[in-house]
């Protein structure tokens, strides 16, 4: 069964201010890793895909990173805005589904 | 491309009433999965269908939830009987070639089901 874990569960940052938001995973069985953002009430908003055959992707300021033989990926935000303010998920597709993590909530402060 | 619409987006329903929540995916998805979202909780997989067929429904409680996506119209995620602990929100999400594929799942902007 496979397991999705984010750290920090919280993070808050002043702006302009570089982050990393932390993702890890037991079953490195998967087709790809995708990052989203969810902001209070609303759906989801997809970031990044990376494909397990890949190691990064980017866009914009942000770029996500793929270790598949150790479990973990990494989104890091550059030069944070308040704007960027939500809770970013981690999931993984494998099997036939994709599994989500908890999250992260992020908050940048002005 | 109007993207994945669901209806209604917030359903209010009184203890053991039924709760109808439908999911249009966007043009061209053949595959659908329904999510549920609980109070300060993560998303946790529900049921994955396509056309006529369920495919994967290990995450769908034993009673009282079924789910369906037609040859024609929307998938739709039925709660018969529902309890307060259904209080939640249930997101679906399409794509073109499930999750397998090169493609992103997207969301729908989710169905809040309050019980009350």
């Amino acid at each position: 069964k496979q397991e999705v874990t984010q750290i920090p569960a919280a993070l808050s940052v002043p702006e302009g201010e570089n982050l990393v938001l932390n993702c890890s995973f037991t079953d490195s069985a998967i087709y790809n890793l995708q990052w989203f953002r969810q902001d209070p009430g609303k759906g989801l908003t997809s970031l990044l895909l990376i494909q397990s055959s890949q190691r990064e992707q980017t866009s914009g300021r942000l770029n996500a990173s793929l270790d598949k033989s150790s479990g973990r990926s990494t989104l890091y935000i550059a030069a944070s805005q308040p704007g960027d303010s939500a809770t970013y998920l981690c999931a993984v597709g494998s099997g036939s589904r994709l599994t989500f993590g908890e999250g992260t909530q992020l908050t940048v402060n002005p | 491309n109007a993207g994945v619409m669901q209806n209604p987006r917030h359903l209010v329903r009184r203890r053991g009433q039924e709760a109808r929540l439908r999911c249009s995916p966007m043009k061209g998805h053949s595959h659908v999965y329904w999510y549920r979202q609980l109070p300060e909780e993560g998303l946790k997989f529900m049921v994955y269908l396509q056309k006529e067929n369920i495919i994967d429904e290990s995450g769908m409680p034993k009673e009282r939830f079924s789910a369906e996506f037609p040859k024609e119209g929307p998938s739709i995620l039925r709660i018969q009987q529902v309890v307060r602990g259904d209080s939640a929100a249930y997101f679906c999400a399409s794509s073109g070639q499930g999750v397998s594929g090169a493609n992103v799942l997207t969301f729908g902007a989710g169905s809040r089901l309050t019980v009350l």
